[in-house]
């Protein structure tokens, strides 16, 4: 198993425009987070899903949406973007009767210019 | 509500030194505690959870509920130890601190 992947790597867009960053769990995990990892802090918590519903949302704008699919891997959606936006947006995995322990991707690099 | 603190951004020693990177929480049911570590490059990675009273790469943490910390501890300091270390409550996380071991 790869682990947790996510796509693209790094991506560049212009204020206004929307985003989809993509994550695949690792096989067996059926619950994905989200979180945006700003220079200088700790990772913040966006969305949870698991079984393709929300079951969790931090203090994050309406710009910012998520579903998960029937196999249960996950997109994030940011609309209007911002300049504030850029981060590294990570992608974690779990298996809810395994504790809280989290596995994470690599992330995706948003530069907002 | 969940909150966790890392009241250093930063932490230096000499290898071979003793180090403690803390952490505080504030949550008012049964916490869920972890330790997660960054290297330079690399993904972050869980390095410790508290239920499993485990020691790994000679790290241990203590849950302290009277004090409500999760500090994490290692008698002797190598320099591949230098990462980024995250205390985390369930799926919140600490700032961070940047642990840099110095040869």
């Amino acid at each position: 198993d790869a682990g947790v992947t996510q796509s693209p790597t790094h991506l560049i867009k212009t204020r206004g425009q929307h985003v989809t960053l993509r994550c695949s769990p690792i096989s067996g995990h059926k619950s994905v987070s989200w979180y945006q990892q700003v220079l200088g802090q700790g990772p913040q918590f966006i969305f949870q899903y698991y079984e393709k519903e929300e079951r969790g949302r931090g203090n994050f704008p309406d710009r910012f949406s998520a579903r998960q699919f029937p196999n249960y891997s996950s997109e994030l959606n940011v609309n209007a973007l911002l300049l504030g936006d850029s981060a590294l947006y990570l992608c974690a995995s779990r298996n809810p009767g395994r504790s809280y322990e989290q596995y994470f991707g690599p992330g995706t690099r948003l530069t907002v210019t | 509500a969940q909150r966790v603190t890392q009241p250093e951004k930063l932490l230096s020693v000499f290898k071979g030194a003793p180090v403690e990177l803390k952490c505080n929480y504030s949550y008012s049911g049964s916490p869920e505690l972890f330790w997660y570590v960054q290297y330079s490059r690399q993904r972050l990675q869980l390095l410790l959870r508290h239920i499993s009273r485990e020691s790994i790469k000679g790290f241990t943490a203590d849950l302290n509920k009277g004090e409500t910390s999760f500090h994490l501890k290692k008698p002797f300091a190598q320099e591949e130890d230098s990462a980024m270390y995250y205390c985390a409550l369930s799926g919140r996380f600490g700032a961070g601190t940047r642990l840099t071991v110095k040869p």
